[in-house]
């Protein structure tokens, strides 16, 4: 069983929809990471949190520590948030990140 | 404020042959990282410098793949000699402190025929 799960592993949805994208992890964390990645682009950090709940424009992150449990949200989706979404966690005293496979998000017009 | 900086973006070689990437992360950044991705995957971490030594080369297969950071700022990672398994994209990423925001680069496509 992989350290950090996330679901789903694909996700299409039409324009202006709420979208949600799970991550639970087994390891004890230091703080977790959101990050974007497009096609044939690099990789993007949207969050870093370790507790609670951040916003930034239409983007939430929640994190719930004792389920070992994040969630990213997408208000309002547009096309151009089509990418895919990784999850990682920092864990150890030196914080290495353990990254998930991603979730591969399509957002059509 | 210039980001992290990798090259090339695309490199096709066949295998046997040598290939190096460089990078050069955010100015002030003392810890690197490089990664590979595999299409599909999530990053898997091949090496992690703070300033110029090599902290966890645990994943860094070592009889063909070597790094280095000699002056505790741009890093080249070397293969030598490649194989077909090393098509992948390789990431270099930087942060202000171990375990902080980090910041990633364009990435290198490598592809061995």
């Amino acid at each position: 069983k992989n350290e950090v799960e996330q679901s789903p592993q694909n996700l299409t949805a039409q324009e202006g929809e709420f979208i949600t994208i799970n991550c639970s992890y087994s390891v004890g964390i230091s703080a977790l990471h959101w990050l974007q990645q497009h096609p044939g682009g690099g990789i993007v950090s949207l969050f870093m949190l370790s507790s609670g709940k951040k916003k930034h424009g239409r983007l939430i992150a929640t994190i719930n520590i004792q389920e070992k449990h994040s969630s990213l949200h997408i208000t309002a989706s547009h096309p151009r948030d089509s990418a895919v979404y990784i999850c990682a966690v920092g864990s150890g005293s030196q914080g290495n990140l353990i990254f998930g496979k991603g979730t591969k998000l399509s957002v059509k017009p | 404020e210039a980001g992290v900086v990798q090259s090339p973006r695309y490199k096709i070689i066949e295998k046997k042959q040598p290939v190096a990437f460089w990078c050069n992360p955010i100015s002030g950044h003392n810890t690197l990282y490089w990664y590979l991705q595999n299409l599909g995957q999530g990053p898997e971490l091949l090496i992690r410098y703070e300033n110029e030594e090599a902290v966890d080369d645990s994943q860094l297969p070592k009889d063909r793949f070597s790094a280095e950071r000699l002056k505790g700022v741009d890093s080249t990672l070397k293969i030598q000699p490649a194989e077909l398994g090393d098509s992948a994209v390789y990431l270099c990423a930087s942060s202000s402190r171990p375990g902080g925001e980090l910041f990633f680069g364009e990435g290198s496509r490598l592809t061995v025929l």
